[in-house]
């Protein structure tokens, strides 16, 4: 069975540039999550979708932060435009249901990104 | 608020020997989750073991145990028989009621060495 899919693994850009994200998350599993992990720190959720529909995005910077998952399966995440403090692994996890309390979340490798 | 601390930043084990990780948490809830997960250097999360706080056995799963302390709110992670590929980040998080979202701490470094 293929675990989650992220592309790319590493990103550089310059501040002020667009940049994007992509995941692919098991198939089957409903749920997705975009989590941010910064240096040295553990994962803080940023959004989460059960298919479709975003069913928490409360911790996603939305003036700048978007993201996508329009046919419930793989999903993008988009930075527009970049700054220097968005240099940081960006991972995507998925599981079966969120409806289920305890659910493995099962994560992708992250996209590292470095802002200059 | 709920929080996961995780007081030790990094841990040195030689191979063979059993260590433990360990982690606290703070919730108001009665009843909640508790995970670990190994990050090696490739960058992936991988799920090592769940806890559910109704449970009142301990849980394993293979070298993994968790050290669950309810009242203490502690769930410590002990690996047993340590190998050279259990060097890795480990980090404790907790699920909320009701919820599957992950409030990790802030990890530990564990290097094994022969």
């Amino acid at each position: 069975e293929a675990g989650v899919v992220q592309s790319p693994r590493y990103k550089i850009i310059e501040k002020k540039q667009p940049v994007a994200f992509w995941c692919n998350p098991i198939s089957g599993h409903n749920t997705l999550y975009w989590y941010l992990q910064n240096l040295g720190q553990g994962p803080e959720l940023l959004i989460r979708y059960e298919n479709e529909e975003a069913v928490d995005d409360s911790q996603l910077p939305k003036d700048r932060f978007s993201a996508e998952r329009l046919k419930g399966v793989d999903s993008t995440l988009k930075i527009q435009p970049a700054e220097l403090g968005d240099s940081a692994v960006y991972l995507c996890a998925s599981s079966l249901s969120y409806r289920e309390w305890g659910n493995e979340q099962f994560f992708g490798p992250g996209t590292r990104l470095t802002v200059l | 608020a709920q929080k996961i601390t995780q007081t030790q930043p990094g841990m040195f084990v030689q191979e063979k020997e059993a260590v433990t990780l360990d982690c606290t948490y703070d919730t108001s809830d009665q009843s909640y989750g508790l995970f670990w997960y190994k990050q090696p250097s490739s960058g992936e999360m991988i799920f090592l073991i769940y806890q559910g706080s109704y449970d009142e056995q301990n849980a394993t799963e293979g070298r993994y145990s968790l050290n669950f302390q309810k009242a203490r709110k502690s769930a410590n992670l002990v690996i047993s028989a340590s190998q050279l590929g259990d060097s890795a980040m480990y980090f404790c998080a907790m699920s909320p009621l009701n919820t599957d979202k992950l409030i990790f701490g802030t990890g530990t470094r564990l290097q094994v060495f022969p």
